[in-house]
């Protein structure tokens, strides 16, 4: 089974300043998909950003981009001009596209809590 | 679009209690998820549907958690007798069948067992 390892429990960054949110993952495929997502306290689970294996540019999305290296199954995340509203819980997760039966679901990292400092 | 939509919000119960959590996706999407997120284990995947037929439920934690999906449109989750360690927030979630396409996530409902 994949796992998903986030080894920074919580981060903390300075406004306008840049931070990087680890994250591991253990898998024997070779085509599969990585994402992070944004969890504030309102709970609400928001998509940051997504990367295909297959693909090795990496993603970007405004402030937000991916350092994705497969080789050593390392997909971080790196918020530049970190704002206020950054603040939240990001979780790493890893869905496989070996279709079985359809979908498949995502399976997520512990999460890293990030504060962001005024 | 309205996105996933989950009710109750917040749910309070006592032990012994049924509860019933309820889902509507994403209009369109195929696959439904539930997922279960508390402090200890973070979020753990009970169960998924792809075209309302249940493909994976080894994530219920036991015999008194069932769910269903009838139609395209709605899905629940059901515990009974509830207890005390069900206490979590219980996410829905729904995607299309196409390549890297994400999962929506609902608000999530709060539970909790007294």
């Amino acid at each position: 089974a994949q796992t998903v390892t986030q080894s920074q429990p919580e981060m903390s960054v300075q406004e306008a300043e840049t931070v990087t949110l680890s994250c591991t993952y253990d898998t024997s495929e070779s085509d599969y998909y990585l994402f992070w997502y944004k969890q504030p306290p309102s709970r609400q689970m928001i998509l940051v950003i997504r990367q295909e294996a297959y693909k090795q540019q990496n993603a970007t999305e405004n402030r937000f981009s991916v350092n994705f290296q497969k080789a050593a199954k390392s997909f971080s995340l790196k918020i530049s001009d970190s704002q206020l509203g950054d603040a939240a819980m990001y979780f790493c997760a890893y869905r496989s596209a070996v279709v079985v039966a359809g979908n498949t679901p995502l399976v997520f990292g512990k999460g890293t809590r990030l504060s962001v400092i005024a | 679009d309205a996105g996933v939509i989950q009710s109750p919000r917040h749910e309070v119960t006592e032990m012994g209690q049924e509860v019933t959590l309820r889902c509507k996706p994403i209009s369109g999407h195929n696959s439904l998820f539930w997922y279960r997120q508390t402090m200890m284990r973070g979020l753990e995947l009970l169960i998924y549907f792809n075209n309302n037929v249940p493909i994976d439920d080894s994530g219920m934690p036991e015999d008194r958690f069932s769910a269903k999906m009838p139609n395209a449109s709605f899905s629940t989750l059901k515990i009974q007798p509830s207890e005390p360690r069900d206490s979590a927030v219980y996410f829905c979630a729904s995607t299309l069948g196409v390549r890297a396409s994400p999962l929506h996530f609902g608000n999530g409902t709060r539970l909790t067992v007294t």
